[in-house]
């Protein structure tokens, strides 16, 4: 069974930093790109990154450039994002999502999500 | 930025069929993809590939693509489908999501 779990949300002041961790497990990790989506309170749906098999292709939504780094640890079956400079409109719910495909992308499985508040 | 544009909302009795749609110029060229989402739940994939469902999902959910938009068609809605649904694809820059639709089950 597919399992993504998410950790490291929580509060924090703006141009503060967190990262978040996601554990993965039921499938070969190694053989799938990999995607944070994040949900703002009572908003849609945001992809933020995505990550090639072998961490060697990174991508980002233009909002989080220079700022957020997503990284994966295949030998611990962990995806991670890094995020720094924090802004009130980073808050959301973050999820790790197994991703399909490496032009069209889509997510098959989800994590069930880590709260980020960004807040003074 | 590539855009898909959805219908706030859509109510149907159970037992009806609902239709929910999604439009983006680039539909004709890029897949899309359908995801359920419950309150207070992550999202599940419904349809992949405009029109494949992935196992496990019931066979009611089904989907379609004409030009620039594609329909998630759900036969003999139930209480339990209540949630909202978003559409995905892709351009350039990466995933896009639809901003999705709350389905009313009457």
């Amino acid at each position: 069974e597919v399992q993504l779990v998410e950790s490291g949300g929580g509060l924090v002041q703006p141009g503060g930093s967190l990262r978040l961790s996601c554990a993965a497990s039921g499938f070969t990790f190694s053989s799938y790109w990999m995607s944070w989506v994040r949900q703002a309170p009572g908003k849609g749906l945001e992809w933020v990154a995505n990550i090639k098999q072998d961490g060697s292709e990174k991508y980002y939504v233009d909002s989080v450039k220079g700022r957020f780094t997503i990284s994966r640890d295949n030998a611990k079956n962990s995806l991670y994002l890094q995020m720094n400079s924090l802004r009130a409109e980073d808050t959301a719910v973050y999820y790790c999502a197994r991703t399909v495909g490496a032009t069209t992308y889509y997510f098959d499985y989800w994590g069930q999500g880590t709260l980020v508040t960004v807040s003074s | 930025s590539y855009e898909l544009t959805q219908p706030p909302s859509v109510s149907v009795s159970p037992g009806q069929t609902a239709r929910i749609t999604c439009s983006g110029d680039a539909l004709p060229k890029q897949y899309a993809y359908w995801y359920q989402q419950k309150p207070g739940q992550a999202p599940v994939l419904v349809i992949y590939k405009d029109s494949e469902r992935p196992s496990g999902i019931p066979e009611r959910f089904s989907g379609s693509s004409s030009g620039t938009t594609v329909t998630l068609t759900i036969s003999g809605v139930q209480a339990e489908d209540e949630a909202d649904y978003y559409c995905q694809s892709a351009d350039s820059s990466g995933p896009v999501f639809g901003g999705g639709t709350k389905l009313t089950v009457l």
